[in-house]
Formats: C-alpha cells, structure tokens, sequence
C-alpha cells in the first residue's frame, strides 16, 4: 500500500519567515495529494491540495509543489503568523480514484511572534 | 448543514467495557472512515465504508467493529476496551466533488480508558 513520510516533525521559525514542509510518497500511481491544518483541539481541515497532473499551486501565503519523477510533494507558507502555528499533515491518494487517503505523520509549526 | 457530528465529546472507561463512538454526516457522502490520533503517529486509519452495508479494515482495526447501514450513520464499537485505546477518534466523510477528495471530518471524540 501507499506510504507517506513527512518531515520535519517539528518547525520552529519567527514571524515573517517561511516555512517548508515536505513529504514523498511510495506509490508511483498516486494523484491526488492534499495538505491539512490542525489547529490546537480542532479538526483537520484541508487547506491546499494538488492534483498529479499539476506542478505548482498557490493560494496567497501558501503553495504546494509536486515533484512526480522524485516522488515528493511540499508545502511552502510565506510571511508566517502565530496564527499559521498548528500541525500541518500531508496525505496522498492512490490511483483509481480512492477516497481514503494515507497520511503522513504531521508537522507540528510554531511561528514565534 | 451541520457536516459530520460525533458524540460523545469526552468519554472515560475503565478496562474490559464495551462502547459505541457515534458519527453521522448529512452531505449524502459515500466515502466514511474512523481514524485515531495519538502523539506522533498521525492519523491512523481504522475501517472505512465505500457505501451503505459495504465496510473494510485499515491500519488498525484490531479491537474495533464498525457497520454501516445507512449513508448517514457509521458508528464505531470498542469491543472490550484497553488502555491503549486511550486517543483522540476522528470520524471523517467525503466524496469526489470537482476532481477533489476533501475529508471532512467530525469534531473527534478523546476518550481516556483506564
């Protein structure tokens, strides 16, 4: 089955800085690979996401990119705030279309005011 | 929509009692899976349903039972409850909407057994 390994599991940067967090997957045939933010006590919820047929995608501060030959993908935030600080997790959908995606371990960011 | 609801919120059990974590969602998605989150281990699949009276195991469905009997419901059973079942449970719904397949997920349960 699919495998995602997520890094670092900790981020530590100061206001303003940028953040990147970077995962790879093991299944060639993936396509589908979202980002999710888990602020303290709260659900998941999705936040980017990118499709295999698409390198780059960006939404103000944030932006993923897709690295397919390499088998990686990362989140990159810009201009940090505290309240970008929370656990961010990667995941990763394998083909077929299948619902249920792999996730890798999660990044826990604190932006430092 | 209220999206994907679980009950309890807080549950406490001591060891070797049975219980029933509920989730329901009301946006007619197929797709429903229960995942637990421990420190530093992420999301961890337990069963998921592709659809009504359909159900499959994930990662760790040891200890766990789930059905399935209507779009809208897919509770979890702890069998016979055991200390490393202490975690936080997030229920999660979703379905392919415009090329995506966003989890939504409930509010999460964090039940303590001791």
């Amino acid at each position: 089955g699919e495998n995602v390994e997520q890094h670092p599991s900790t981020l530590s940067v100061q206001e303003g800085d940028s953040a990147v967090i970077k995962c790879t997957y093991s299944d060639s045939a993936s396509n589908y690979f979202p980002w999710y933010k888990q602020e303290l006590g709260k659900r998941p919820q999705l936040i980017i996401d990118i499709r295999s047929n698409v390198g780059e995608k960006k939404d103000q501060r944030i932006a993923v990119t897709l690295n397919k030959t390499a088998k990686h993908f990362s989140l990159h935030i810009t201009e940090t705030q505290p309240e970008d600080s929370a656990v961010y997790f990667c995941a990763a959908h394998a083909s077929g279309g299948s619902y249920i995606p792999t996730f890798g371990r999660g990044t826990s960011l604190i932006v430092h005011p | 929509n209220a999206g994907v609801t679980q009950t309890p919120k807080f549950q406490v059990l001591k060891t070797g009692q049975s219980m029933t974590l509920q989730c329901a969602q009301d946006m007619n998605h197929e797709y429903m899976s229960w995942y637990r989150q421990d420190p530093g281990m992420g999301l961890r699949l337990i069963h998921y349903s592709v659809g009504a009276g359909i159900t499959d195991q994930g990662e760790v469905p040891n200890g766990y039972n789930v059905s399935r009997s209507t779009t809208e419901d897919f509770p979890l059973r702890l069998l016979s409850a055991a200390p490393s079942q202490t975690s936080v449970y997030f229920c999660a719904s979703s379905s392919e909407e415009r090329g995506t397949y966003e989890q939504y997920f409930g509010p999460g349960t964090r039940l303590t057994v001791t």
